[in-house]
């Protein structure tokens, strides 16, 4: 159990450009999360997948930001045109999905900053 | 709409004492709450989850205690150390099913001073 990965840790992008990250979820864990947190807040939740479906998205997940999880594994979430208000730490997590006492984990963050 | 309020902000304390840490939060329906720790630049690391049936969970010199009707959570750290030093974020997740989405606190940031 190597906990959950994401890739890059750190990206500085100009307005405008695209960024990807990569989330790599624990084995067998078939819940995927991603959450959003600027400095001085809690982590907002944008999105979830159970296996490969994604099942909610939040409203603050604008028609620029797309999050896909192929074959139930890996996540990408891809932030497109972006600008100065993406500036934020993209967090991602996974569970297995059971009752009421499965733990989320979360990884270490992915850092964007848009210049 | 659910609300998860922590206060205070911020909690200076000496080494070696007991503190608690507040959660409370505006909606009783949660599914269950869970207490994270998280240094400064890194991501979140799970502490304690408490079942919406249960009313405390244990991990060595952590205590989390839950009062749904009140709508409050504690985080009790017993012989605080500095290596204790960091935000701590309590969530929940709201409903009766497990959707899986937390809703946050803004987190209290902790210091332990030698």
């Amino acid at each position: 159990d190597t906990g959950v990965s994401q890739n890059p840790r750190h990206k500085i992008t100009k307005r405008g450009q695209n960024v990807t990250f990569r989330c790599d979820p624990i084995s067998e864990h078939n819940r995927l999360y991603w959450y959003r947190q600027t400095l001085g807040q809690g982590p907002e939740f944008l999105t979830y997948f159970q296996n490969e479906a994604q099942l909610e998205k939040s409203r603050l997940l604008s028609d620029r930001f797309s999050a896909e999880r192929p074959k139930g594994s890996f996540s990408t979430l891809e932030i497109q045109r972006t600008e100065q208000g993406d500036s934020a730490m993209y967090l991602c997590a996974s569970s297995f999905y059971t009752g009421p006492g499965n733990t989320i984990y979360f990884g270490e963050g992915s850092w964007l900053t848009v210049v | 709409k659910q609300e998860v309020t922590q206060i205070p902000a911020a909690l200076s304390v000496p080494e070696g004492e007991n503190l608690v840490l507040n959660c409370s939060f505006t909606d009783s329906a949660i599914y269950n709450l869970q207490w994270f720790r998280q240094d400064p630049g890194k991501g979140l690391t799970s502490l304690l989850l408490i079942q919406s049936s249960q009313r405390e969970q244990t991990s060595g010199r952590l205590n989390a205690s839950l009062d749904k009707s009140s709508g409050r959570s504690t985080l009790y750290i017993a012989a605080s150390q500095p290596g204790d030093s960091a935000t701590y974020l309590c969530a929940v997740i709201h409903g009766s099913s497990n959707t899986g989405k937390l809703i946050f606190g803004q987190g209290t940031t902790l210091q332990v001073k030698p």
